[in-house]
């Protein structure tokens, strides 16, 4: 089945605790994207990678980073988390860069005490 | 300002109402147009998408896009119970997609 997964679903974490939300899809994707969703404020996109080893900001990359190893993974790190990045962040992927046709994930929901 | 403009509702109609949607951007080098319904709880997922302007129809769903006016809509005829969801209107111009805030339907049987 063609799915985009992330781990985990549900995280609670204390500040300034490193943590990693993984990602990985199986369709042989290029292109892969992090996006965090807010009340009232929708999806923001924080970082994407066009391929392998090639990634760049989004609209809100201040206090994440990414990395792509492997074109099927892209994993999201927090390095010191704070309570404002308390939100549920959804990882997407398409072919190519036209990005008519992102597939999610089903969302991991982060709480920053 | 935002990029896109959504009014987020929420919207409340009865079984076989038509609900319209709609959203208004301000970026002129957003080339794709799309909408994407997200239930609670999970993921969005693509409904359709248009490329420049024009109308496109799947099923009970339409899609228009004027680009001189820098709105698009998104019409659901015949809605159903099922149709109950958040529905968010994404652009995608220059490796980057820009979502509106979302609307909330709810369609009452």
């Amino acid at each position: 089945e063609a799915q985009v997964t992330q781990n985990p679903r549900y995280l609670i974490t204390v500040t300034g605790k490193k943590l990693t939300v993984t990602c990985s899809q199986n369709m042989n994707h290029e292109y892969m994207s992090w996006y965090r969703q807010d009340p009232g404020l929708g999806l923001r996109q924080i970082y994407y990678s066009m391929n392998v080893e090639v990634t760049d900001k989004g609209d809100v990359p201040e206090g994440y980073k990414v990395s792509r190893k492997e074109k099927r993974n892209f994993p999201l790190i927090l390095e010191s988390p704070s309570p404002n990045q308390t939100s549920l962040y959804f990882c997407a992927s398409s072919f190519g860069g036209g990005l008519y046709e992102q597939y999610f994930g089903p969302g991991t929901r982060l709480t920053v005490t | 300002q935002k990029e896109v403009e959504q009014d987020p509702g929420p919207l409340s109609v009865p079984e076989g109402a038509i609900v319209s949607l709609n959203c208004t951007y301000s970026n002129s080098a957003f080339q794709y147009f799309m909408w994407y319904r997200q239930y609670s709880r999970k993921g969005p997922e693509l409904l359709m998408y248009t490329y420049s302007s024009g109308n496109k129809e799947d099923g009970r769903f339409t899609a228009q896009v004027d680009k001189s006016s820098k709105y698009i809509s998104l019409f659901i005829r015949d809605s159903q119970p099922s149709d109950s969801a958040t529905y968010l209107c994404a652009m995608s111009g220059d490796y980057k997609l820009s979502f509106g805030a979302g609307t909330t339907v709810t369609v009452r049987a």
